[in-house]
């Protein structure tokens, strides 16, 4: 079974630009997480989905948001990008509850100049 | 709100070694917990977990024990090698509705020949 894929790898934008972020979820998995890692702050949880629906929102600001498609691929889209935006930002895939465990994929290495 | 402290790094033991990272958690409920490692470069990956109080979760010669009454998930393992050098990560997710994971700050673990 095919893991988690992030797409692009690594990314350099300017400050002020925006990003879109894309994720393919391993088969079968409907929820789809994303995280934002910094070595300062850790992995800080960015948002879920689920069914193409957000279920759990961390607390970024408005200018950090996402969707999810209906074959449950997703997307995360920054705007106005700030230079503490740099980040390695997780994709995570799992079943549908809290028992089950999430599977990352590699990340996009964000690089904003 | 729910969290997870997990002990300060950087870790470093000769091969052959005990290896004990402390993680303690608050979270309303009964959430799952899971050790999660990462590698150099890559995403994180699920080491073990455990779903409910008093399972023992192993993998790879690790092992960690749910224990409610002193809200902990310590990881250990018997005969550390330098193949397991890498950042550990302790995290629970939320009782439902939906997954959402808390992350410890991850702990640092170098092994020396």
């Amino acid at each position: 079974k095919a893991g988690v894929t992030q797409t692009p790898r690594y990314l350099i934008k300017t400050r002020g630009q925006q990003v879109t972020l894309s994720c393919s979820p391993i088969s079968g998995h409907r929820s789809v997480s994303w995280y934002q890692q910094t070595p300062g702050q850790g992995l800080q949880f960015l948002f879920e989905y689920f069914s193409e629906t957000q279920r759990n929102k961390g607390n970024f600001p408005g200018r950090f948001s996402g969707r999810q498609f209906s074959n449950s691929r997703s997307e995360m889209n920054v705007s106005t990008l700030e230079l503490g935006d740099s980040a390695l930002y997780l994709c995570a895939s799992s079943l549908e509850n809290s028992f089950y465990e999430q599977y990352f994929g590699p990340g996009t290495r964000l690089t904003v100049t | 709100g729910d969290s997870v402290t997990q002990m300060e790094g950087p870790v470093t033991l000769s091969e052959e070694a005990f290896l004990t990272i402390n993680c303690t958690y608050t979270a309303t409920g009964y959430p799952s917990l899971f050790w999660y490692v990462q590698y150099p470069g890559e995403g994180l990956q699920l080491l073990l977990k455990a779903t409910k109080a008093d399972d023992k979760g192993s993998n790879k010669g690790f092992e960690a024990t749910y224990r409610k009454e002193t809200t902990s998930f310590h990881l250990e393992k018997g005969s550390v090698q330098v193949s397991d050098s890498a950042v550990y990560f302790c995290a629970l997710n939320r009782p439902e509705p939906g997954n959402q994971f808390y992350f410890g700050t991850g702990t640092s673990l170098t092994v020396i020949p």
